[in-house]
């Protein structure tokens, strides 16, 4: 079975500061691993995915993640944070053998203080 | 249009009225996907598409809910004699099919439902 635990269901960081949200998953094949972000009000979008090729991934807006099969996590980190990186992250995983299911965490809520 | 659009972006209900809600995949994307967000919660699979088949209705909570998908397009999520605990988020995704795998799921900006 596969399944997704997000540690920290909100986390707060001053604006220039590091940003770390925490993944890990369970899976019984190697899988793929997805972050996802919702802007206040708006639908989900793709920040970066690990569909077996480098372990560290960068995506969009200056988000990367590292892909750690021996501590089973896909992390998401920002160097420095800004003020419109508030949102919801959502971390996902699905099978790489289908990919038709995808199981999400329960989401992190981050707030950028000023 | 460019992405997933749904419909209604709102629908407030009365307990034990059905409701329609609406989704319109990109053009082009075999698989559709439904999710239901509660407040505070995650994403919860209910269903998925590959065409007009559901290969996978695991997710659905109850026999009120039902999903139909005609013309690999538009999807329809029905929920009969709805309950308070219905309330939620529903979000539509849609995907392509690349090289046999899936790719990534584009998202639409939901259907908030409040049943009174």
């Amino acid at each position: 079975a596969q399944s997704v635990t997000q540690l920290g269901s909100h986390v707060s960081v001053s604006e220039g500061a590091l940003v770390l949200l925490r993944c890990n998953y369970s899976s019984s094949v190697p899988p793929y691993l997805f972050w996802y972000v919702q802007y206040p009000n708006q639908g989900l979008q793709l920040l970066l995915k690990y569909t077996s090729a480098a372990t560290l991934v960068k995506g969009i807006n200056g988000f990367e993640a590292e892909f750690k099969k021996s501590e089973t996590s896909f992390h998401l980190t920002k160097p420095s944070a800004h003020m419109s990186d508030a949102a919801e992250y959502f971390c996902a995983v699905t099978k790489s053998n289908t990919g038709n299911q995808f199981y999400f965490g329960t989401g992190t809520s981050l707030t950028v203080i000023p | 249009g460019a992405g997933v659009s749904q419909s209604p972006s709102n629908k407030v209900t009365e307990k034990g009225k059905d409701v329609e809600l609406r989704c319109d995949p990109i053009s082009g994307h075999t698989a559709l996907y439904w999710y239901r967000q509660r407040l505070g919660q995650g994403l919860e699979f209910l269903i998925y598409f590959q065409g007009n088949s559901a290969p996978d209705k695991s997710g659905l909570p109850s026999d009120r809910f039902s999903a139909e998908r005609t013309g690999e397009s538009v999807s329809t999520l029905t929920i009969q004699r709805t309950q308070q605990e219905d309330s939620a988020v529903y979000l539509c995704a849609s995907s392509s099919r690349l090289a046999g795998l899936y790719n990534e799921q584009f998202f639409g900006p939901g259907t908030r439902l409040t049943v009174l």
